[in-house]
């Protein structure tokens, strides 16, 4: 089955500077990679996502950039915000065929943006 | 549209016993899927239900079991409770079609402590 790698476990940075995540998903026919955000006490809630088909997407912010052929992918976010301080997962979708799809998430990272 | 809800939001059980957590899609979302997060594991993926049907199973033993409803609200046991399930248990939803990039939606959690 899938298995997606997440790094760094956790990362701190001073507000105004850029943060990057990195995945690295095993299944080649994965097409589908969503990152959630998850503040402390709340819900995962989706932040961006890129589908298989595509390099880079970008919304303010957060940026999201896709190698299919190394497998991996990145998230991006710049002029952070104390705001931005969360736990951020990675994950990967994949099909078992029809409309069968499973998504399997990285472990996660613990962002943590200084004033 | 209501999000998707989850039922009770705090338990506390002693080891042993068994409990069962409920879930609630957003409307016309068939598709429920559980995971287990514990600090540093992430989110660990449980099971999904489709049509009433399971159609993925993570790696989880057999005292974790899940069934869903005509009307996609779905329900999670764990038997025989052990200290090491302690966690938050989040279900998600997502509307299915054929070939397409399934967003799911998470619910609020309920929050396990197995004593």
């Amino acid at each position: 089955g899938e298995n997606v790698e997440q790094h760094p476990s956790t990362l701190s940075v001073q507000e105004g500077d850029s943060a990057v995540i990195k995945c690295t998903y095993s299944d080649s026919a994965s097409n589908y990679f969503p990152w959630y955000k998850q503040e402390l006490g709340k819900r995962p809630q989706l932040i961006i996502d890129i589908r298989s088909n595509v390099g880079e997407k970008k919304d303010q912010r957060i940026a999201v950039t896709l190698n299919k052929t190394a497998k991996h992918f990145s998230l991006h976010i710049t002029e952070t915000q104390p705001e931005d301080s969360a736990v951020y997962f990675c994950a990967a979708q994949s099909s078992s065929g029809g409309s069968n799809y499973k998504l399997t998430f990285g472990k996660g990272t613990l962002l943590t943006v200084n004033p | 549209k209501a999000g998707v809800t989850q039922t009770p939001r705090y338990l506390i059980k002693t080891r042993g016993q068994q409990v069962t957590l409920s879930c609630s899609p957003i409307s016309g979302h068939r598709s429920v899927s559980w995971y287990q997060q514990t600090p540093g594991q992430g989110l660990q993926f449980l099971f999904e239900y489709f049509s009433e049907t399971q159609r993925n199973k993570g790696n989880f033993p057999g005292r974790f079991s899940g069934r869903q409803f005509s009307n996609s609200r779905s329900e999670m046991n764990v038997s025989t409770l052990e200290l090491g399930d302690s966690a938050l248990y989040l279900c998600a939803s997502s509307l299915v079609l054929a070939h397409h990039y399934n967003e799911q939606f998470f619910g609020p959690g309920t929050r396990l402590t197995v004593l």
